[in-house]
């Protein structure tokens, strides 16, 4: 069974800096790994796809990358703003065919100091 | 760019109601799919259709039901509504005619709070 972790759970940082968002997989058969933002109480966003033959994407001030063998995903955000303050979930997408739900992780709740 | 539309936005419902959630895909997408988010939890999902049938299901209780119809549109079905179905519930679609790695675009959500 697919089970994804993000670390940490929390994260705090002044505006303006960079940071890092992990996830990780346990399963590596998949066919690509969503980014997603979600702001309390609303839907998901969906920030960034990247899939398993790809090693990164970006948007914006947004990178993704994907080691898929390790079963590692990071979300760099570039000189953060308090508009980002939200949290950030990832979901893989198994890659056997007539398998289409996305495994969620826990998600990083991330605030953005002012 | 339209974006999936989820009716209603809220709804308050008692023990042992039933409830119709509704959702709209965007434009195009033939692949719709629902999850449900308990507080402070990842969304999980429940099940998904293709082009008018059935093609994934997962941890949806026997009291849900849902279907897709012939515009695409899905309707999420749940009786004998119990506390522990208060949550967000979220529709996605995509279009598989595209490829696997379409990212799927979610819907804000209707909010079930159960009395």
């Amino acid at each position: 069974k697919q089970e994804v972790t993000q670390i940490p759970a929390a994260l705090s940082v002044p505006e303006g800096e960079n940071l890092v968002l992990n996830c990780s997989f346990t399963d590596s058969a998949i066919y690509n790994l969503q980014w997603f933002r979600q702001d309390p109480g609303k839907g998901l966003t969906s920030l960034l796809l990247i899939q398993s033959s790809q090693r990164e994407q970006t948007s914006g001030r947004l990178n993704a990358s994907l080691d898929k063998s390790s079963g590692r995903s990071t979300l760099y955000i570039a000189a953060s703003q308090p508009g980002d303050s939200a949290t950030y979930l990832c979901a893989v997408r198994p890659s056997n065919f007539g398998n289409e739900k996305l495994t969620f992780g826990t998600g990083t709740r991330l605030t953005i100091i002012p | 760019a339209a974006g999936v539309i989820q009716s209603p936005r809220h709804l308050i419902k008692e023990k042992r109601e039933t409830a119709t959630l509704k959702c709209y895909p965007i434009p195009r997408h033939d692949t719709v799919y629902w999850y449900q988010q308990g507080p402070g939890q990842d969304p999980q999902f429940l099940i998904s259709f293709y082009e008018k049938m059935q093609s994934d299901k997962g941890s949806i209780p026997d009291r849900f039901s849902a279907q897709q119809f012939s515009d695409y549109h899905s309707e999420l079905n749940m009786s004998s509504l119990e506390l522990g179905d208060s949550a967000l519930y979220f529709c996605a679609s995509s279009s598989r005619d595209r490829g696997p790695n379409q990212p799927q675009h979610f819907g804000d959500g209707t909010r079930l709070s159960i009395l």
